[in-house]
């Protein structure tokens, strides 16, 4: 079982290049969700999915962009990569009426 | 305000003592609380949920909720050096979505053989 499945696990960006974080979920949920998180801190909300064709911004959105064409993929695209967006990147996902989000293993990106 | 606020740690316990952690929240909408364990350069992990008021109990574990107060909190009983790791509190909040996750910042636990 498969769960949240993310790629790829590392990066290495050059500072303007482009990249797209690829999340799929096997559980058939509803709800996906793309944080980051720095070092020593917690987990910050970027974008946010209630189901396919719906997306919307959460506290973090500013430098990156997201689609949701499938109930399975939410990708997560960096269009100018800045050395802020250095960082660990988890993609979650969970089902209908407010229950657990289950995580991805991470993709650690560095923007050099 | 943050919307979920937690002491950073670290916090230190030797092996076999009680670990207390403890998490407030500023929406007083939120219907969901979780507590996630995380281990270096790991993902997060569910450890316990709890929606209702009061005490829940899962093994070594219980997590409290106190609506009124906007607390919740994890006590980690005869606690073991597998049990030092990150503690992520996250609460289901209503702001700018009915499903969106919040996590605090986390606290760092250190249980000392």
């Amino acid at each position: 079982n498969a769960g949240v499945t993310q790629t790829p696990k590392f990066r290495i960006l050059k500072i303007g290049q482009s990249m797209t974080l690829q999340c799929t979920q096997d559980m058939n949920h509803n709800y996906m969700y793309w944080y980051r998180q720095d070092p020593g801190m917690g987990l910050k909300l970027i974008y946010y999915s209630v189901g396919a064709g719906i997306t919307d911004k959460g506290e973090v959105p500013n430098g990156y962009n997201v689609s949701r064409s499938t109930t399975e993929d939410f990708p997560l695209r960096l269009e100018l990569a800045a050395p802020s967006q250095t960082s660990v990147y988890f993609c979650a996902s969970s089902g209908q009426g407010g229950t657990e989000a289950f995580f991805g293993q991470g993709t650690r990106l560095t923007v050099v | 305000q943050k919307e979920v606020e937690q002491n950073s740690g670290p916090l230190s316990v030797p092996e076999g003592a009680i670990a207390s952690l403890n998490c407030t929240y500023s929406d007083r909408g939120s219907q969901s609380f979780f507590w996630y364990r995380q281990y270096s350069g790991k993902s997060p992990e569910l450890i316990m949920f709890i929606y209702s008021n009061g005490d829940k109990e899962d093994g070594r574990f219980t997590a409290q909720l106190n609506k009124a107060s906007q607390y919740v909190s994890l006590l980690i009983r005869d606690s073991q050096p597998s049990d030092s790791a990150t503690y992520l509190c996250a609460v289901r909040g209503v702001h700018g979505g009915a499903n969106n996750l919040f996590f605090g910042t986390g606290t760092r636990l250190t249980v000392i053989p």
